[in-house]
């Protein structure tokens, strides 16, 4: 069964640096997704990414962060000046339907890639 | 606001014990759809199950159930005869239609006891 891979599964950086967190989704999706989790707390939104632009973004995807699908296959997220509070679980998560009018909402995550900032 | 809350920040039941985990919505959207997620302590999110909105009949999958009720914006998940296996937190998630983004409930940490 077709699945999201993310990789790596744990980064350690150094804080002030910058980090690309990288996923693969499943190859017929249209809509791409990148989520949060603090340790212990709720997942949270950060993006979403449809036809090689940004679809919304949260309050917390400021100018650090960036996102894109330089080819057919990957969609990464970039953090430039990396923090302590960015320290966290990010999930990719993507969509074989286009959003709006009522369209089957599901989103297949991938298993996360632990960023830890030191 | 907080469009999906989960109350129930820890339980902990003895193993066999039946266990329901609450999780209330909000959305003004008349299309939506409700999932629950586990997230074992390896991290990731293992998908459980999706309602939409226009769907109100209770499901059924081994041990676990699914009340939905939109006349109290609920969507309530019971393990039946929990195993020590089952513990996780638990988390319910909301989309609606007009925005594919979901929003989380804080989640739902399961502690089943042998």
């Amino acid at each position: 069964e077709p699945e999201v891979t993310q990789t790596p599964s744990h980064q350690v950086t150094q804080m002030g640096q910058e980090v690309i967190l990288r996923c693969v989704p499943i190859s017929n999706h249209l809509y791409f997704y990148w989520y949060r989790q603090i340790l212990g707390q709720k997942v949270e939104f950060l993006v979403s990414f449809y036809n090689n632009e940004i679809s919304e973004k949260s309050e917390i995807f400021d100018d650090q962060f960036s996102v894109e699908r330089p080819d057919g296959s990957n969609f990464t997220l970039k953090i430039r000046s990396t923090k302590l509070e960015d320290s966290a679980m990010y999930f990719c998560a993507s969509n074989p339907l286009a959003g709006g009018g009522g369209s089957y909402n599901e989103q297949f995550f991938g298993p996360g890639t632990r960023l830890t900032v030191l | 606001a907080q469009k999906v809350t989960q109350a129930q920040t820890e339980i902990s039941v003895v193993e066999k014990e039946d266990v329901t985990l609450d999780c209330v919505y909000e959305t003004r959207d008349t299309t939506y759809y409700l999932f629950w997620y586990k997230q074992p302590p390896s991290g990731e999110l293992v998908f459980l199950i999706r309602r939409n909105s226009f769907d109100e009949q209770n499901e059924i999958s081994g041990r676990y159930s699914w009340n939905f009720q939109k006349s109290t914006s609920s969507f309530n998940f019971t393990i039946t005869a929990s195993q020590v296996v089952d513990s996780a937190v638990y988390f319910c998630a909301l989309s609606e239609a007009l925005s594919n983004q979901f929003y989380f409930g804080t989640g739902t940490s399961l502690t089943v006891i042998p």
